[in-house]
């Protein structure tokens, strides 16, 4: 199984673009990377999901370098309501029980 | 069209009682997963079914833990006898099929166990 390092924690201020990069240096070559966002007292909300280069949706962009040993979800203009734990799964689709939620990176949005 | 519905959202329950948590998929979807995520702590899956189907409990404890899903009505979580250790945030996720991109989550139901 894909084991994932992300930052425990990141502050950003209202308005700016926020990067977070996840380090998946064991992925296989059928995982996908999938991105999911937490708030409080709410269950996990599917963000993006890549296999490789650059995936965008209105809500986010995932960029993932040609060797996969890592990817960096982009935040454009965030505020303060983008506040929330998001975390980072490699893994193949199909497979829940392969899928591991870490503890997730902790962004706080400040005025 | 509504999301994942879990209900209750709150539980309390006393050591030894049973918890019974529901979670009515998103219309349309036949595959239903279960998590738990304990204070401070990601995640952790604990069974995946499809209608009337169990498809993988590896994440399950081998007791006093069963999670159904008939072929009517919603799935169910259910704890006996439960323990402290039981308290904790369940979440139900669903999909329309196995190979989903992205799953869709519940808001959870919170048991606390006194």
């Amino acid at each position: 199984l894909a084991k994932t390092t992300q930052p425990i924690s990141m502050d950003s201020y209202e308005g700016q673009e926020v990067n977070i990069t996840c380090s998946h240096n064991n992925i296989a070559t059928n995982d996908y990377i999938t991105w999911y966002q937490q708030f409080p007292s709410q269950g996990p909300r599917f963000i993006i999901q890549g296999y490789k280069t650059k995936v965008t949706n209105e809500v986010a962009s995932l960029f993932i370098p040609a060797d996969r040993k890592s990817s960096t979800l982009s935040l454009p203009r965030v505020s303060l309501s983008d506040t929330a734990v998001y975390y980072c799964l490699v893994g193949p689709t199909g497979t829940a029980s392969k899928l591991t939620f870490g503890t997730g990176t902790r962004l706080q949005v400040m005025l | 069209n509504a999301g994942v519905m879990q209900n209750p959202r709150h539980l309390v329950r006393r050591r030894g009682q049973e918890a019974r948590l529901r979670c009515s998929p998103v219309k349309g979807h036949s595959h239903v997963y279960w998590y738990r995520q304990l204070p401070e702590e990601g995640l952790k899956f604990m069974v995946y079914l499809q209608k009337e189907n169990i498809i993988d409990e590896s994440g399950m404890p081998k007791e006093r833990f069963s999670a159904e899903f008939p072929k009517e009505g919603p799935s169910i979580l259910r704890i006996q006898q439960v323990v402290r250790g039981d308290s904790a945030a369940y979440f139900c996720a669903s999909s329309p099929d196995r190979e989903a991109y992205g799953y869709t989550f519940g808001s959870g139901t919170r048991l606390t166990v006194v």
